[in-house]
């Protein structure tokens, strides 16, 4: 059974530019968290998603930053015109269908540098 | 919003030496997890603790949850240069914010052979 997926790991992008962050969830798992981690510090929760739903979204950026997952395919995390301070470790978890308080099992993340 | 504090920030400690991270949080928990996060890595889940007051051991590891569910501890017993790294706790809310944790910044252990 594969872990959590990230692609890509590196991403670099020009000041401007789109990034989009793959997360592919553990088999038979429907719950998937994006989390932001700048050096040196704690993880920032950003989104927490089920199959085509958003469920929490209160640690997200109003602004160009989006997120989904859908019905097929990897959970993507959006970033649109990224800005220097966008520069962070990007991880995503998941987790099983609601049981309760489940642990959450983490990417090896996606490390994004804005020039 | 809720809050979860953690402290210290660093410790250095001389292999053999105990090591604890406290964990405190603004608001009652549901629950709170403790994950590992070593240099370059991504945060492995350790342990979760629900019920108040509980105490969970692994090996050389104690982890425990304050009667008012409020606070956590982690203690290792004769550190080993293995045990490197960043430890998080995490704590969940209730209602509707079940599904998130909110992660304290984490104690970033070094260990000196």
């Amino acid at each position: 059974n594969a872990g959590v997926m990230q692609n890509p790991r590196h991403l670099v992008r020009r000041r401007g530019q789109e990034a989009r962050l793959r997360c592919s969830p553990m088999k038979g798992h429907s719950h998937v968290y994006w989390y932001r981690q700048l050096p040196e510090e704690g993880l920032k929760f950003m989104v927490y998603l089920q199959k085509e739903n958003i469920i929490d979204e209160s640690g997200m950026p109003k602004e160009r930053f989006s997120a989904e997952f859908p019905k097929e395919g990897p959970s993507i995390l959006r970033i649109q015109q990224v800005v220097r301070g966008d520069s962070a470790a990007y991880f995503c978890a998941s987790s099983p269908p609601r049981q309760i308080y489940n642990e959450q099992f983490f990417g090896p993340g996606t490390r994004l540098t804005v020039l | 919003g809720q809050q979860v504090m953690q402290i210290p920030q660093y410790q250095h400690v001389q292999e053999g030496e105990d090591f604890t991270t406290y964990c405190n949080s603004s608001t009652t928990l549901s629950n709170i997890q403790w994950y590992k996060q070593r240099p370059g890595g991504h945060p492995v889940f350790l342990i979760q603790l629900v019920k108040s007051g509980e105490v969970k051991k692994q090996k050389r590891l104690t982890f425990q949850f304050g009667e008012a569910k409020k606070n956590s501890s982690l203690h290792i017993t004769a550190t080993q240069t293995t045990d490197v790294g960043t430890y998080f706790c995490a704590g969940g809310g209730y209602g509707g914010s079940q599904g998130n944790l909110i992660f304290g910044k984490g104690t970033k252990l070094s260990v000196k052979p």
